[in-house]
């Protein structure tokens, strides 16, 4: 069975400091992954997805960046953090089902 | 451009039916997903249609009519575990998720 980890589970970050937010899958062999962020009280958006190791697609332009160095790892990195990059940030892989998308357990982060 | 709307909140009792409604409008639809996501966790999946139709499972079952842009997610004998939110998202193409902002649901006793 498929198993997504996502590390840290928390984080507080000042502004304009750097970040990573890494996401590895288990059980799963050449995934789509993706990055979400749910800021408060609002749908999850999707930031970036993966089809293939150094393949990435861009959804929202904006200061944050996303990288796949190996076919079940996922990284979202910032090189400064803002204020409105605070939320709860969700990795997701295909699976079982390949049109499915299944959540990690997410980072909940807080810029202050 | 894309539009889903669900219902901010709905309130309902132990044991009783609810149906949250998802209406949406997004072009190159490939189907519609819906999500159970419980304060501070992660979504986790619940159903996925494709054709219209009902699919069922256990007391969980989602319904979707493409040609109104409008699907439904029925849960029946509720239990007090069921209070969460409730998302739905479209997916575009073979890639994309747009999700909804979610149903937050209160289950009584």
């Amino acid at each position: 069975s498929q198993t997504i980890h996502q590390w840290p589970a928390t984080l507080v970050q000042p502004v304009g400091s750097p970040l990573s937010l890494e996401c590895t899958v288990e059980g799963t062999s050449n995934p789509n992954l993706y990055w979400y962020r749910q800021a408060a009280g609002r749908g999850l958006q999707l930031l970036f997805y993966s089809v293939g190791i150094g393949q990435i697609s861009s959804e929202v332009p904006q200061n944050l960046s996303a990288s796949r160095p190996q076919d079940r790892q996922f990284i979202l990195s910032s090189k400064k953090l803002l204020l409105s990059d605070s939320g709860f940030y969700l990795c997701a892989s295909t699976g079982v089902r390949p049109d499915t998308q299944y959540f990690g357990p997410g980072t909940r982060l807080t810029v202050l | 451009g894309q539009n889903i709307d669900q219902p901010t909140e709905m309130t309902a009792t132990e044991g009783a039916i609810v149906q949250i409604n998802c209406t949406y409008q997004t072009s190159g639809f490939n189907g519609l997903f819906w999500y159970q996501q419980h304060a501070g966790e992660a979504p986790t999946f619940l159903s996925y249609n494709v054709l219209d139709g009902l699919e069922e499972k256990g007391r969980f079952s989602s319904f979707l009519s493409r040609s109104k842009g409008y699907s439904y997610l029925l849960l029946k004998e509720l239990q007090m575990k069921d209070s969460a939110s409730y998302l739905c998202a479209v997916k575009r193409g073979f890639q994309k998720l747009v999700f909804g902002t979610g149903t937050r649901l209160l289950v009584s006793p």
